[in-house]
């Protein structure tokens, strides 16, 4: 196991709600890394959290927001979800940007 | 604009085989790359990671090796076992400012008993 947790582990939300996602980096990370991952698909990255600043964004809309902590664990926040949100969210920590990453088992969420 | 790529994206061998896996990528200018290994519904597994300056990574029956220069890497797998059964993503970190994995799709891997 790689120490990285995430929560919940699956999750069903109706179309304009909004979600938080959680994420516990592996002990000494300072960087947590969030992907979407649709059906099929390789992962598509959200953003990237370093010491508690965020240090790139990928090609979401703002309403994908995210928060690292001062123990560098984050959330993932989505609001007014819609129905191509369902997918599977990864969380990755590694010790700096460019280091190996490792994941969570992933947070399934399914909005209906 | 970085783009990775696996092929195939689908393999089926009989079990004992040993068998390759391929990824390439468009722009050499990255920091490292890294094979993943992903079981249905689940995380992401990480396998081997290879800096940029490094030419092959091994663990156990994995061996993965790292052409910049071509923009290509490989991952063997020896004696291929049905617990191996699983998709093979690989990922590179590029060079710049905005340091995220870019992906391939994977190549998807059954080994039948």
């Amino acid at each position: 196991e790689t120490g990285v947790t995430q929560s919940p582990t699956h999750l069903i939300k109706t179309r304009g709600q909004q979600v938080t996602l959680r994420c516990s980096s592996q002990s000494g990370h300072n960087t947590v890394s969030w992907y979407q991952q649709a059906l099929g698909q390789g992962p598509q990255f959200i953003f990237q959290y370093y010491r508690e600043e965020e240090n790139g964004r990928g090609n979401f809309p703002p309403r994908f927001s995210g928060l690292q902590f001062p123990n560098y664990s984050s959330e993932l926040n989505v609001n007014a979800l819609e129905l191509d949100d369902s997918a599977l969210y990864l969380c990755a920590s590694s010790l700096a940007q460019v280091t190996e990453a490792f994941f969570g088992q992933g947070t399934r969420l399914t909005v209906v | 604009k970085q783009e990775v790529t696996q092929i195939p994206a689908a393999l089926s061998v009989p079990e004992g085989e040993n068998l390759v896996l391929n990824c390439s990528f468009t722009d050499s200018a990255i920091y490292n790359l890294q094979w993943f290994r992903q079981d249905p519904g689940k995380g992401l597994t990480s396998l081997l990671l290879i800096q940029s300056s490094q030419r092959e990574q091994t663990s156990g029956r994995l061996n993965a090796s790292l052409d910049k220069s071509s923009g290509r890497s490989t991952l063997y797998i020896a004696a291929s076992q049905p617990g191996d059964s699983a998709t093979y993503l690989c990922a590179v970190i590029r060079r710049g400012n905005n340091r995220k994995l870019i992906w391939g799709l994977g190549t998807s891997l059954a080994v039948n008993p």
